[in-house]
Parts: structure tokens; C-alpha cells; sequence
């Protein structure tokens, strides 16, 4: 099971904010571990969206956002499209756990 | 332009051994530390292993220690996994990935990843 939690589920209307939560503990983020954010488009390989906490990937828009506080992060998107249907998942590293990083539960975001 | 192309996958019965391979292009591999994440049907990310941009160092997830390994061949810009004793739980799509930063196994940025390769252990 992962250490990083997401809800499993967010949605808006065309033109929405919504927020996905990204919720660890004391040996991952709380620990002061960077968060990274990767979007998966249906049927498709994850990508980069979101790394060190706050910065965007040269070509994605500005609508995509990081933040980090305490033992959680979060992602927001501003001016939802209907192509930013997708899966999104968190990513730290835990200090409890051998190996190079863990991703949370994913949330799939859905454009009504 | 970074390329990072799976293959390997396919139909294995249980107990069986897979070897998947991942061809490296675009930027200077052995520079970087590298990775394989899998993907479960309808499931999410999980990391499976990684290795240094020397090979020297590995690390693996507790699912799949002592029955996978991990290797590259920088001199054929490819990276390996070697899957051993293989489980229905094993299926997933497997991707490669470049890890973001340089050499050393790190905290798990991936900046690139390949377009994975399915792997299905059934009898």
C-alpha cells in the first residue's frame, strides 16, 4: 500500500478550480522530501507535470500548480479543460522504505 | 530528443522468467540513474527498481527482491530487468523511466518515461 494518499476522485465543470491532495507523514513529506506531480492521459505513459514542489516542465501551462505544506502537498489546475482528463499522481521519497521514491493512490480527475 | 523504448513484454506462465529490455536515446545514459515503474490493470504507479548511472548501486522494491534484477549496459545505452519466479500479481505494464537529476539513485524524480511494456503471468 502507498504512503502517499490522494482522493481517488475530483471533478469540475469546463472552467473550474479543483484541488487534488497528496497527504504523507513524517518520514516522507513531512520530512522535508520534494513532492513531483505526474499527469497520465488515458491509455497513455505518465508525464512529468509538476517537479521540486512548484515548478512546471518547459510546455506545461501555467493552469497546472504546486504547493507543499507540513506533511502534505497539493496540485491545483485553474481553468479546467476537458483535456486535462487524467489520472494524477504525487511522488516523494520515503525514508522508511529502501529504493528511490513512492507515488501516492492517484486521483482521477474528470471534466463534467 | 530523449527515446525510451520498451520491449520484452508478453505472455509468461507462472513460476516463469522474463527479460525486459529498454533502449536508451537522446541524451548521455550513463550520466543518469534509471528506472522501471510498473502498472497493475486499473491500478497506480509503483516502483519496482533502480540503478545507478554505473550500475554499481540497485535498489528494489520488497515485492519483487530476490526475484528481480536490475542491470544496464551503457555501452548499448540500455537498461535491463530480469524478472525470475514470476506471479499473477507480476502483471502490469512496465515502464522504463530516466530519473531527472544524474548518476546517483536519488529521491525519484522522473523527467522521462518509455511507453511501457505489458507483461501477463497467467497459466
Amino acid at each position: 500500500h502507498s504512503v502517499l494518499t490522494q482522493p481517488p476522485s475530483v471533478s469540475g465543470a469546463p472552467g473550474q478550480r479543483v484541488t487534488i491532495s497528496c497527504t504523507g507523514s513524517s518520514s516522507n513529506i513531512g520530512a522535508g522530501y520534494d513532492v513531483h506531480w505526474y499527469q497520465q492521459l488515458p491509455g497513455t505513459a505518465p508525464k512529468l507535470l509538476i517537479y521540486y514542489n512548484t515548478h512546471r516542465p518547459s510546455g506545461v501551462p501555467d493552469r497546472f500548480s504546486g504547493s507543499k505544506s507540513g506533511t502534505s502537498a497539493s496540485l491545483a489546475i485553474t481553468g479546467l479543460q476537458a483535456e486535462d482528463e487524467a489520472d494524477y499522481y504525487c511522488q516523494s521519497y520515503d525514508s522508511s522504505l529502501s529504493g528511490s521514491g513512492v507515488f501516492g493512490t492517484g486521483t482521477k480527475v474528470t471534466v463534467l | 530528443e530523449v527515446q525510451l523504448v520498451e520491449s520484452g513484454g508478453g505472455l509468461v506462465q507462472p513460476g516463469g522468467s522474463l527479460r525486459l529490455s529498454c533502449a536508451a536515446s537522446g541524451f548521455t545514459f550513463n550520466n543518469y540513474a534509471m528506472s522501471w515503474v510498473r502498472q497493475a490493470p486499473g491500478k497506480g504507479l509503483e516502483w519496482v527498481s533502480s540503478t545507478s548511472g554505473s550500475g554499481s548501486s540497485t535498489y528494489y522494491a520488497d515485492s519483487v527482491k530476490g526475484r528481480f534484477t536490475i542491470s544496464r549496459d551503457n555501452s548499448k545505452n540500455t537498461l535491463y530487468l530480469q524478472m525470475n519466479s514470476l506471479r499473477a500479481e507480476d502483471t502490469a505494464v512496465y515502464y522504463c523511466a530516466k530519473d531527472g537529476v544524474g548518476a546517483t539513485i536519488g529521491l525519484g524524480l522522473i523527467d522521462y518515461w518509455g511507453q511501457g511494456t505489458l507483461v501477463t503471468v497467467s497459466s
